[in-house]
C-alpha cells in the first residue's frame, strides 16, 4: 500500500525557517516525481514544488521562490521541504504527495494527511 | 499562469441523480487535467487523470471527458460516499494550478 506520511509542521515566527519532512512507503521512491502542495481556506489549494525522481530538476510556485528547497533522500525514501524567511501568508496545512505520469506530465495520485504550519507572532 | 474555472461552485443533488461538474481552463492545456475528490478533514483523492482515465480503485460512476479548454465531471448516479468537495487541476504547465472547487452537498 502506498503510504506518505508528513512531518515537521510547527508554529514559527515571521521570518524563521522550518523543514517539513515526507516518509514514503509501498512503491519505488526513487522512480516517481514527488510533489509539495499546500491549503488554507482563504486560497485553496496551491501547488507549493515538484522534484523529478532523481532530483536533478527541482520548480516552485513563484510566491516561495529563493525561500523554499525541496529534496529527496532515495536511500532513506524521504521527501523534504527547506522553508526559509516564512510568512504569514505561509500558514497552511502542507501535504507531500507521490505521483501518477500519464503522457509525460505527473498527477498528484497519494496524499499524506498533511502537516500544519503557522506562521505568527 | 493558467485559471481553471469551476462551475458550479456549489451544487444541491440528491441520491441516483446524474451530476456534471464543468472545468474551464483560460488556455489550451492538451488532455493534462485530474480531478479530485475531497472530504472535511481529509486531503485530496484522485479520481480522474489525463482527462478521463480513472484513477486505480475510484468506482465507474465518475467519468470524465474533454480537452483543450473545457473539462467535465460527471458522477453518473450520486452515492451517499460522494457528497464531497471536487477540484480540477492542470499539470499542463508551471505553476500547476487548481479550479476554486464544487462542492456538492445533499438535497
Amino acid at each position: 500500500e502506498v503510504q506518505v506520511l508528513e512531518s515537521g509542521g510547527d508554529l514559527v515566527q515571521p521570518g524563521g525557517s522550518l523543514r517539513l519532512s515526507c516518509a514514503a512507503s509501498g512503491f519505488t521512491f526513487s522512480g516517481y516525481t514527488m510533489k509539495w502542495f499546500r491549503q488554507t481556506p482563504g486560497r485553496g489549494l496551491e501547488w507549493v514544488s515538484s522534484i523529478t525522481p532523481r532530483g536533478d530538476k527541482t520548480y516552485y510556485a513563484d510566491s516561495v521562490k529563493g525561500r523554499f528547497t525541496i529534496s529527496r533522500d532515495n536511500s532513506n525514501n524521504r521527501l523534504y521541504l527547506q522553508m526559509n524567511s516564512l510568512r504569514a501568508e505561509d500558514t497552511a496545512l502542507y501535504f507531500c504527495t507521490s505521483t501518477q505520469c500519464s503522457g509525460g506530465k505527473c498527477y498528484p495520485a497519494y496524499w499524506g494527511q498533511g502537516t500544519l504550519v503557522t506562521v505568527s507572532s | 499562469d493558467i485559471q481553471l474555472t469551476q462551475s458550479p461552485s456549489f451544487l444541491s443533488a440528491s441520491v441516483g441523480d446524474r451530476v456534471t461538474i464543468t472545468c474551464r481552463a483560460s488556455q489550451g492545456i492538451s488532455r493534462y487535467l485530474g480531478w479530485f475528490q475531497q472530504k472535511p478533514g481529509k486531503a485530496p483523492e484522485l479520481l480522474i487523470y489525463a482527462a478521463f482515465t480513472l484513477q486505480s480503485g475510484v468506482p465507474s460512476r465518475f467519468s470524465g471527458s474533454g480537452s483543450g479548454t473545457e473539462f467535465t465531471l460527471t458522477i453518473s448516479s450520486l452515492q451517499p460516499e460522494d457528497f464531497a468537495t471536487y477540484y480540477c487541476q492542470q499539470v499542463n504547465d508551471f505553476p500547476l494550478t487548481f479550479g476554486g472547487g464544487t462542492k456538492v452537498e445533499i438535497k
